[in-house]
């Protein structure tokens, strides 16, 4: 079965410092993708990041990058210079490329705090 | 603007008293999902649709029925609802399976059953 592991509930990092969100998967399939994605206080799903198995760089959006390593099934996010706007519950999430039920299997989440 | 929209936003309900919740979006999209979201479970599958008069069940089924009667339109039915059905339920869409399809979340519905 594929599944994705958070181990971490709950963090906390000062403001400015830089904090890195673990990440597991598993999976038999080749071809897939791997998200993290932000939910706020809001409850909007916010997309972070994405990166494509298939790639080997490690993708990046401006204050946040991913360390994917494939062979390890690790998916982490790193946040730099952390602001009080990035406080929200973080989710990594798989999606396998060809998949009859377009299904995304997410993690259980990490509540990040902001400490100002 | 691309966007997919729920509504209600909030809903508070009695036990047994049908109730839907609609989900539309205007990319045209071939696939729609439901899910639910739980504390300390994040979020599952409720029932996904690959296209007009599609539907199957996703992991968490039972209580629910959805329809796809419009290629834009994907409203979640609960016929009988329980308690055990307060959650937060978010509606996705996207274009299909395969690279560059990515998936296009609606703002969420809480919805409190008593």
């Amino acid at each position: 079965a594929q599944t994705v592991t958070q181990s971490q509930p709950e963090m906390s990092v000062q403001e400015a410092e830089t904090v890195t969100l673990s990440c597991t998967y598993d999976t038999s399939e080749s071809d897939y993708y791997l998200f993290w994605y932000k939910q706020p206080p809001s409850r909007q799903m916010i997309l972070v990041i994405r990166q494509e198995a298939y790639k080997q760089q490690n993708a990046t959006e401006n204050r946040f990058s991913v360390n994917f390593q494939k062979a390890a099934k690790s998916f982490s996010l790193k946040i730099s210079d952390s602001q009080l706007g990035d406080a929200a519950m973080y989710f990594c999430a798989y999606r396998p490329l060809m998949n009859r039920d377009d299904k995304i299997i997410f993690g259980k989440g990490t509540r990040l705090h902001i400490l100002p | 603007e691309a966007q997919v929209t729920q509504n209600p936003r909030y809903l508070i309900t009695v036990t047994g008293k049908k109730l839907t919740v609609t989900c539309s979006q205007n990319m045209n999209h071939e696939y729609m999902s439901w899910y639910r979201q739980d504390p300390g479970l994040g979020l599952r599958q409720i029932y996904y649709s690959m296209n007009v008069e599609v539907t199957d069940k996703g992991d968490v089924p039972e209580g629910y029925k959805v329809s796809r009667k419009e290629k834009r339109n994907f409203p979640l039915i609960l016929e009988s609802p329980s308690p055990n059905q307060t959650s937060l339920y978010f509606c996705a869409s996207s274009l299909g399976t395969g690279w560059n399809t990515e998936a296009f979340f609606g703002q969420g519905t809480r919805l409190t059953v008593v």
